[in-house]
């Protein structure tokens, strides 16, 4: 079946621009989460969404990053303002249960370049 | 929080053994995850430890002591394309459910 998905794969903006970075989640899964990894690094956690629950944003590194998550299913990251230092791979997850499973699949990220 | 430790580089041959360590501190430990990822792809699930011991699945083993906030992933019989970066991630209980905590990753590069 279809993974999840990412779009768009590569996105090159000027400093100060906003950008927008989609995610669709596997179908049925409830649990979907947000990274950012920064070239040769790990992955760094920036907001989680489980169900109608109030989304885990503990790790938006400044407000000028917010996501939503429409409907339970497609999520966007909006970053206002970019700056150079926003420059990494945003990868989305999902699993199919927030507590209890453990298995997140990932898509294959956006490429986000700041110039 | 987390403090999540592995090696940043390992080098070993085609047909060898490797073992990866992670070390970890959390104050609310819920499971311990391996990933892996090939350079400019997604990570990709390996193995899952929740109790102490081994689990096996195949060329790939991990193994977890919660006393020590230690596990190993163990990669035998390498190949090729086993030339990736090895995310661990340790899942921190609470309510705010399944967020994992990930490592810096260890890259490993398998020689002829």
């Amino acid at each position: 079946g279809a993974g999840v998905s990412q779009s768009p794969s590569n996105k090159v903006t000027e400093k100060g621009k906003d950008v927008e970075l989609r995610c669709d989640p596997i179908s049925g899964h409830t649990a979907l989460y947000w990274y950012r990894q920064s070239l040769g690094q790990g992955l760094e956690f920036l907001i989680y969404f489980q169900g109608n629950s109030a989304p885990d944003k503990s790790g938006l590194p400044s407000d000028r990053f917010s996501a939503e998550r429409t409907g339970g299913s497609v999520s966007t990251l909006t970053i206002q303002r970019t700056q150079q230092e926003d420059s990494a791979v945003y990868l989305c997850a999902s699993s199919p249960r927030g507590l209890l499973s453990g298995e997140q699949y990932f898509g294959p990220g956006t490429r986000l370049t700041v110039t | 929080g987390q403090n999540i430790d592995q090696p940043t580089e390992m080098t070993a041959t085609e047909g060898a053994i490797v073992q990866i360590n992670c070390t970890y501190q959390t104050s609310g430990f819920n499971g311990l995850f391996w990933y892996q990822q090939h350079a400019g792809e997604a990570p990709t699930f390996l193995s899952y430890n929740v109790l102490d011991g081994l689990e096996e699945k195949g060329r790939f083993s991990s193994f977890l002591s919660r006393s020590k906030g230690y596990s190993y992933l163990l990669l035998k019989e390498l190949q090729m394309k086993d030339s990736a970066s090895y995310l661990c991630a340790v899942r921190e209980m609470g309510a705010a459910g399944n967020k994992l905590t990930f490592g810096g990753g260890t890259r490993v590069l398998v020689k002829p």
